[in-house]
């Protein structure tokens, strides 16, 4: 069975540009979660889908946001980027419920410049 | 929100040394989920906890709920190269809906051969 998939692996964009990034999961999981990793501050939750709604956010301002289509793909966007956007992103996918594991994706690293 | 601390930051051992590492809460969690992330890749889960008291190995690894649903430790007998990485901690609480994970800062673990 195939991973979580993320495209794309890395991405360069400048201040004040919008960027969507793109995430599949395993195939049958519903959910699909997205997280920010960087050094000063760790991993941190930014939100997660589940059947096309957003289930639970993380304390990120609204220029972050995502979706989650009919075949449990998600996108995540980020508008109007600052140098401190830059990041990994990983997203991770799971059955759904609430002991489900999580699987992470290898990442998209975003450098704004 | 809730906080992970986890210690410790960083191990510097010889090939064959056991090597332990522990996170603590403030918080009570349901599941702890220990990972371990590769420079550039995203977290691949190492084991999964779901019971207060329980003891699970997975290979050289073995990791323990705390009985206060506060705490978990892992362990690595008989370390090798392959196990240099950044380990990482991740507890999810009932409080929280769906599939949201709060990490640790992680681990650092240097193997030297």
């Amino acid at each position: 069975k195939a991973g979580v998939t993320q495209t794309p692996r890395y991405l360069i964009k400048t201040r004040g540009q919008q960027v969507t990034l793109s995430c599949s999961p395993i195939s049958g999981h519903r959910s699909v979660s997205w997280y920010q990793q960087t050094p000063g501050q760790g991993l941190q939750f930014l939100f997660e889908y589940f059947s096309e709604t957003q289930r639970n956010k993380g304390n990120f301002p609204g220029r972050f946001s995502g979706r989650q289509f009919s075949n449990s793909r998600s996108e995540m966007n980020v508008s109007t980027l600052e140098l401190g956007d830059s990041a990994l992103y990983l997203c991770a996918s799971s059955l759904g419920q609430s002991y489900n594991e999580q699987f992470f994706g290898p990442g998209t690293r975003l450098t704004v410049l | 929100g809730q906080q992970l601390n986890q210690s410790p930051q960083s191990m510097f051992i010889q090939e064959g040394e056991d090597v332990s590492m522990n996170c603590t809460s403030s918080s009570i969690f349901n599941t702890w989920l220990w990972y371990k992330q590769d420079p550039g890749e995203g977290p691949v889960l190492l084991i999964a906890l779901y019971k207060a008291g329980e003891l699970t190995s997975n290979g050289r690894l073995t990791a323990q709920f705390g009985i206060t649903r506060k705490d978990s430790f892992l362990n690595i007998s008989a370390s090798i190269p392959s196990d240099v990485g950044i380990y990482f901690c991740a507890g999810q609480s009932w409080e929280t809906s769906g599939s949201r994970l709060t990490f640790g800062e992680g681990t650092q673990l240097t193997v030297n051969p």
